[in-house]
């Protein structure tokens, strides 16, 4: 069974501070994939990024990073400088070959970025 | 490159009552997933079509069914209505049933039943 756990539910932050995200995950599988999208008030789901579990690489874009971690089975997501445009709810999601392309979501953080 | 999209944006509906969503996948995808994301909660996994075929399914009672079209366009059903299924409905498309390549979100449409 996959679960995808988000414990922070809500974070509030002023301009240009730094935040991070945090996730953690079980499967049983060896191969997986994780996901971060982000959620604005429109309700779009928008895909931020995909790492697959053999590439613990931490990947860095612009003013977002993501810290992959096997050991603790965490896949935590960094804004560097917050603005307010990244006020929004970030999901963090999991799938594996057991599941095909169904994805396991965690609840969600909900990120207030204040002026 | 058209993205994901559906129909209609929002919808209000009845207890008993019947109701049928669409979503049109991004170029070049063959394969659809539909979620439902109560307020506060994450999207839950619905079911996915692929060659007009229900491939996967969630833990979602047989009042949620679907269609997928030789197009790949897709519609959602929801018989008989209840309180609980006021949400946001979610759909997806990516390449192949089995692929863990990355899924692309449409806009929603939000549902809700009085």
């Amino acid at each position: 069974a996959q679960k995808v756990t988000q414990a922070q539910t809500e974070i509030s932050v002023v301009e240009k501070e730094d935040v991070t995200l945090d996730c953690v995950y079980e499967t049983r599988d060896t191969t997986y994939y994780l996901f971060w999208y982000k959620q604005p008030p429109s309700g779009e789901l928008v895909f931020l990024i995909r790492r697959n579990s053999f590439d613990e690489q931490n990947e860095i874009s612009g003013r977002y990073s993501w810290n992959f971690q096997k050991s603790t089975s965490s896949f935590n997501f960094t804004i560097t400088a917050s603005q307010v445009v990244d006020s929004a709810v970030y999901f963090c999601a999991l799938t594996d070959h057991n599941a095909g392309n169904m994805l396991t979501f965690g609840g969600g953080t909900r990120l207030m970025v204040k002026p | 490159d058209a993205g994901v999209t559906q129909s209609p944006t929002h919808l209000i509906k009845t207890r008993g009552q019947q109701v049928t969503l669409r979503c049109s996948p991004k170029s070049g995808h063959d394969t659809v997933s539909w979620y439902q994301q109560a307020l506060g909660q994450g999207p839950q996994f619905i079911f996915q079509y692929y060659e007009e075929e229900e491939r996967q399914r969630g833990n979602f009672p047989d009042r949620f069914s679907g269609h997928q079209f030789p197009n790949y366009s897709s519609e959602l059903n929801v018989n008989a209505l209840l309180l609980g299924d006021s949400a946001l409905y979610l759909c997806a498309s990516t390449r192949g049933p089995l692929s863990t390549d990355t899924q692309y979100f449409g806009p929603g449409t939000r549902l809700t039943v009085l």
